[in-house]
């Protein structure tokens, strides 16, 4: 079974930290890695895709190392509203055309004041 | 934006009822699906839909069946509902270039089995 694996926290951290998720995965085949956020009782909203090496976008950082087959999520300066639950999805080209999303279970972050 | 549409946030529903869960996406993505979560396992796939009239079984198809008709809606089916699918149900549609650009979620719908 091609498994996506994340520790599920919570990660209880203070305004202003830096914080860094990993995850790892297991299919080998994995082509490009996302990072989705999901606020409570909402649904999951993309946060980042991870194709090469690794992406930046502001205080989020996501790198992917394939020879460790793990992706990793760093938060600079966190905010209050950074509090979500983080997943991560790696996809494979499944043939005929097709690919296949295996999400993690997410790690949960609460930022506290 | 992208987005898709679930008809009911909350929904509650007695055993052995057939219920109908839908979900109407507006940028003619040619791929839908749908997921259910649960605490601690996170979301599983019950089927997927890459055309019309196409369907494919997920992770956890057992109790569920999906209809698409037209292409931008994707009808999810508990033949009699039971209590073991009380959940949140996500529908997600995307583009064949999902794995480039990722899915998009609709809002979920939070059913309840009595």
């Amino acid at each position: 079974r091609k498994e996506v694996e994340q520790d599920p926290g919570p990660f209880n951290v203070p305004e202003g930290a830096t914080v860094a998720f990993n995850c790892t995965y297991s299919n080998s085949a994995s082509q490009s890695f996302f990072w989705y956020r999901q606020d409570c009782r909402k649904e999951p909203k993309l946060l980042m895709s991870v194709y090469s090496s690794g992406n930046e976008d502001g205080r989020f950082t996501a790198q992917l190392n394939r020879a460790s087959q793990y992706i990793s999520l760093l938060i600079r300066d966190s905010k209050l509203s950074d509090s979500a639950t983080y997943l991560c999805v790696g996809i494979a080209y499944s043939g005929a055309g097709s690919y296949q999303l295996t999400f993690g279970k997410g790690t949960k972050l609460s930022v506290i004041p | 934006d992208v987005k898709v549409t679930q008809s009911s946030r909350y929904l509650v529903k007695r055993t052995g009822e057939k219920v109908f869960l839908e979900c109407v996406q507006d940028m003619d993505h040619e791929n839908m699906f749908w997921y259910r979560q649960d605490p601690g396992l996170g979301l599983r796939l019950i089927y997927f839909s890459y055309d019309v009239k196409m369907k494919e079984k997920g992770d956890i198809p057992e109790g569920y069946s999906v209809s698409r008709e037209k292409k931008e809606r994707f009808s999810l089916i508990l033949e009699s509902a039971s209590t073991n699918q009380t959940s949140m149900y996500l529908c997600a549609s995307s583009t064949p270039g999902g794995m480039y650009y990722g899915y998009t979620f609709g809002s979920g719908t939070r059913l309840t089995v009595v």
